[in-house]
């Protein structure tokens, strides 16, 4: 298993600012995840960050809007930028296990945007 | 475009067993299927997970169709505590792709 943990926990943010979301892993892992939870909604992948490489986007998410960071195998974060209320949702971080077959997650980033 | 479909929501009767279908119509052939349950907004749970074949661990049963365009998780004696919702995921190369999940209430 990998213990996962996520600053901030919460944010208000205005309009038109960015916030960065910061992921720590307890062990090294190839892959990241994020996604975000619109209120009441299902989880939707954002993108897979992996070490020494751009990060790989869904479709309907882009680089500029949602620059990702991964410096290390432990470490990763996600920027929302020029926020909008449309961008307030969870955001969450999982990476993918040794076994390769289950994902974990973090406890998540709740972002209200005002 | 969603690779899964699940009822909204439905109820149990504590004790009795919970039976929560998922269509996956376009599901190929290398592709596994996944269900994870998430409960008051943490993080999703593993739960269980399959390719062809039926499976069953300490949580639950996956029986997954001959044709593998339908899946069900069973979770064989529902208590309270298993009120969550439930997602049925198709993964797709490393990528899990979340289908709209089913709320399930356990009834006391």
């Amino acid at each position: 298993s990998a213990v996962i943990s996520q600053k901030p926990s919460r944010d208000i943010c205005q309009r038109g600012t960015s916030l960065t979301i910061q992921c720590q892993v307890d062990s090294q892992v190839t892959m990241m995840f994020w996604y975000r939870q619109q209120p009441g909604q299902s989880l939707t992948l954002i993108a897979t960050a992996n070490q020494g490489s751009e990060a790989t986007y869904e479709s309907g998410f882009v680089i500029d809007k949602f620059p990702i960071s991964r410096p290390n195998l432990t470490f990763s974060t996600l920027t929302v930028s020029n926020m909008s209320p449309e961008d307030s949702s969870i955001y969450l971080c999982s990476v993918l296990g040794g076994s390769m077959h289950e994902q974990f997650f973090g406890p998540g980033t709740r972002l209200t945007v005002l | 475009d969603a690779k899964t479909t699940q009822p909204p929501s439905m109820d149990c009767a504590e004790g009795r067993a919970a039976n929560l279908p998922c269509n996956h119509s376009t599901i190929s052939g290398n592709e596994y299927v996944y269900w994870y349950r998430q409960i008051h907004s943490q993080g999703p749970q593993y739960i269980i997970h399959g390719l062809k074949n039926n499976e069953t661990n300490e949580m639950a049963s996956l029986i997954i169709t001959e044709d593998r365009k339908s899946s069900t998780l069973i979770l064989p004696h529902a208590t309270l505590r298993d009120t969550a919702v439930y997602y049925c995921i198709v993964r797709v190369q490393y990528q899990f792709y979340f289908g709209t999940g089913t709320s399930l209430t356990v009834i006391p």
